[in-house]
């Protein structure tokens, strides 16, 4: 199995542009995390989809941040426009939920995005 | 509300010493507890993890963990670092019927020759 696939790996951008991050993740997952790592603030959850479908967008930081999943194999993050403070790592996890809370999330290798 | 702390933002041990990681949780319900490894430039991977049964959990490469309930501790342990174990290190906490993890801030091992 492939893993979860992030593109690009790194991304440089300036401020007010429209930044896109792309996911695909493991084959027979059901759901999908969005995760932003900074050093000040840590390993955030941002948005969980189960099914395609948004559950929880609660740590999406504000309206600049989307995100879309629009089959079982494809998702994407975006934000428009962007800013320095967006500056971070993003990671797309994927995991096979049956609801027991004991399924273990498989991260891919991350985004590193920076807004000059 | 659940809540993970790591105490330690930084540990260094030398090659062949004993590595401990602390982690400490927070749950008013009896928790799903996992450690993640991060090295650099990569993604986060399982290490192991706590559901139910066997309070001490052995995982990959090496480390296991030892769920204590009565101090609400889940510390990973390695007996004898290696220079391949240095790495970010990151506690988490679930609860049961939850997707949700909670991450610690992680813990950044450093081995020593």
């Amino acid at each position: 199995d492939a893993g979860v696939i992030q593109s690009p790996r790194h991304e440089v951008t300036e401020m007010g542009q429209e930044v896109t991050l792309r996911c695909k993740p493991i084959s027979g997952h059901n759901s999908l995390f969005w995760y932003r790592q900074t050093m000040m603030r840590g390993l955030e959850l941002l948005i969980y989809f189960n099914n395609n479908v948004p559950i929880d967008d609660s740590g999406m930081p504000e309206d600049r941040f989307s995100a879309k999943m629009p089959n079982a194999s494809f998702s994407t993050l975006k934000i428009q426009p962007s800013e320095p403070r967006d500056s971070a790592v993003y990671f797309c996890a994927s995991s096979l939920v049956r609801g027991g809370g004991t399924d273990t999330q498989y991260f891919g290798p991350g985004t590193r995005l920076t807004v000059l | 509300a659940q809540s993970v702390t790591q105490l330690g933002s930084h540990v260094s041990v030398s090659e062949g010493a004993l590595v401990l990681l602390r982690c400490n949780y927070s749950s008013s319900v009896p928790p799903y507890l996992f450690w993640y490894v991060q090295y650099p430039n990569q993604g986060l991977q399982l290490l192991l993890k706590y559901t139910t049964g066997a309070t001490l959990v052995k995982g990959i490469n090496g480390f296991e963990a030892e769920f204590k309930k009565s101090e609400t501790s889940f510390h990973l342990t390695k007996p004898s670092a290696h220079m391949s174990d240095a790495a970010e290190y990151f506690c988490a906490v679930s609860t049961p019927g939850t997707y949700k993890y909670i991450f610690g801030t992680g813990t950044r091992l450093k081995v020593l020759a």
